[in-house]
């Protein structure tokens, strides 16, 4: 099946600086990619959809300038979080559909998730 | 809104024991549904899925059917395995064509020799 690749898969950063995720469709297309947020024992929370060539939707509470999407290419998606403070540290999860066929019925494919913790 | 309950974990069972890991929803409409397992240090992969009522969503022996009446959607294997210890997400999908997935808190099974 699709490959989505997410790097790094951990990341230990001091408080206040920034760290950038990256997340790679390797072998599709993806015209629309989404950056989800896990907190222990929680669901899945989207943040962001992120559009190539356009400015990403954020979901309601998410801040925009803590979490900057860029959406460069048809295969690449990056998470910046800036400013980053404890209350950041997470697991954070990327997902892209193939761009081709019936948008509908289209699979999300995961990338393998990154843990951040900020100290 | 949309929203996923799966029951909380971790499931512990003996190889060849009987699974089930309960899912109910709320949603508007006719939303498709899903289950995602996550192995240990890899991505959530889809698992199976049902798109309709009383459809049934099969894989690796694992199975589940949605039942509108219920709104429910559990899923089942007669003969775990300790190679099926993973996380199992249910997640839904309203039918809208451009709508992301709402997920429940995901459910770790955890199968001994």
């Amino acid at each position: 099946g699709a490959v989505v690749s997410q790097h790094p898969s951990w990341v230990i950063c001091k408080s206040g600086t920034s760290v950038k995720i990256e997340c790679r469709s390797l072998d599709f297309q993806a015209t629309t990619m989404f950056w989800y947020r896990q907190f222990p024992k929680q669901s899945l929370m989207l943040m962001a959809t992120s559009n190539e060539g356009s400015k990403a939707t954020y979901e309601q509470g998410v801040e925009k300038d803590k979490f900057l999407i860029n959406h460069a290419s048809l295969t690449l998606s990056t998470l910046t979080v800036t400013s980053a403070h404890p209350e950041d540290s997470s697991f954070y999860i990327c997902s892209a559909r193939d761009s081709r066929g019936i948008w509908v019925f289209a699979e999300a494919f995961f990338g393998q998730g990154t843990r951040l913790t900020v100290v | 809104g949309n929203s996923v309950t799966q029951m909380e974990g971790p499931v512990t069972l003996s190889e060849e024991a009987f699974l089930t890991i309960n899912c109910t929803y709320t949603a508007t409409g006719y939303p498709s549904l899903f289950w995602y397992v996550q192995y240990p240090g890899e991505g959530l992969q889809l698992l199976l899925k049902a798109t309709k009522a009383d459809d049934k969503g099969s894989n690796k022996g694992f199975e589940a059917t949605y039942r509108k009446e219920t709104t429910s959607f559990h899923l089942e294997k007669g003969s775990v395995q300790v190679s099926d210890s993973a996380v199992y997400f249910c997640a839904l999908r309203a039918d809208s064509g451009y709508s992301t997935l709402t997920f429940g808190k995901g459910t770790m099974l955890l199968v001994s020799p």
